[in-house]
């Protein structure tokens, strides 16, 4: 039962364009969202969260959509540069300790 | 230390024989968690402790796995008698004592059984 989905194994951009990252989720009852970020032999780091109070967070590059009657949180980077190639990883909460990871989709921004 | 230390950065060992993963989280950091990545699987959570209280074990896939943290600080993983279908990243994350607060990870563990 994978409550939170990245559907998407891998995206690839051209450098300059918008990276459209997508997460679905199914438990209604998530109401904290974040994405990470993950290079090869690294763990992964926070990216930028959001509350499910809001439906939008930007940071930089980096914002942060949540569309809660459909499930949905996007993440869009813009522009697109190569060193945000890297796994990113959704991850939803229920006001506890207890964070559910999607699965990842690689993203590979070319130069 | 400035980060989440884990160690072995590597461990390849034999199917059957015992491993220990240890973990070393940011100072002043109360709750610890241990998750693992499989090949081509999202993070999967395994066990958190938070403070002195009991840890939730629930992610535990067997009892051949356990966990323990000393001090309210290190933490080890101990995985009895290891499988093939152990093999994968083990990856220990730390955070403050709040609700909905960042995890911070570490490098991880590549843990591969032979």
């Amino acid at each position: 039962d994978q409550q939170v989905k990245q559907n998407s194994p891998s995206l690839s951009v051209q450098e300059g364009r918008i990276s459209i990252l997508n997460c679905d989720y199914t438990n209604s009852m998530f109401d904290y969202f974040l994405w990470y970020k993950k290079y090869p032999a690294e763990g992964p780091t926070f990216l930028i969260s959001i509350s499910s109070i809001k439906d939008k967070n930007e940071d930089g590059r980096f914002t942060v959509f949540l569309n809660k009657s459909a499930k949905h949180l996007s993440l869009h980077i813009v522009p697109s540069q190569p060193g945000d190639s890297a796994v990113y990883f959704c991850a939803a909460s229920s006001g506890t300790y207890k964070y559910i990871f999607g699965t990842g989709t690689r993203l590979k921004v070319l130069a | 230390g400035a980060g989440v230390s884990q160690s072995p950065s590597n461990k390849v060992t034999e199917k059957g024989k015992d491993v220990e993963l240890r973990c070393d989280p940011i100072s002043g950091h109360t709750a610890l968690y241990w998750y693992r990545q499989s090949l081509g699987q999202g993070l999967e959570f395994l066990i958190y402790f938070q403070g002195n209280s009991a840890p939730d074990k629930s992610g535990l896939p067997s009892d051949r796995f356990s966990a323990e943290r000393t001090g309210g600080s290190v933490s080890t993983l101990t995985i009895q008698r290891t499988q093939q279908e152990d093999s994968a990243v083990y990856l220990c994350a730390s955070s403050p004592d709040r609700q909905n607060e960042k995890l911070f990870f570490g490098s991880g563990t590549q843990l591969s059984v032979l």
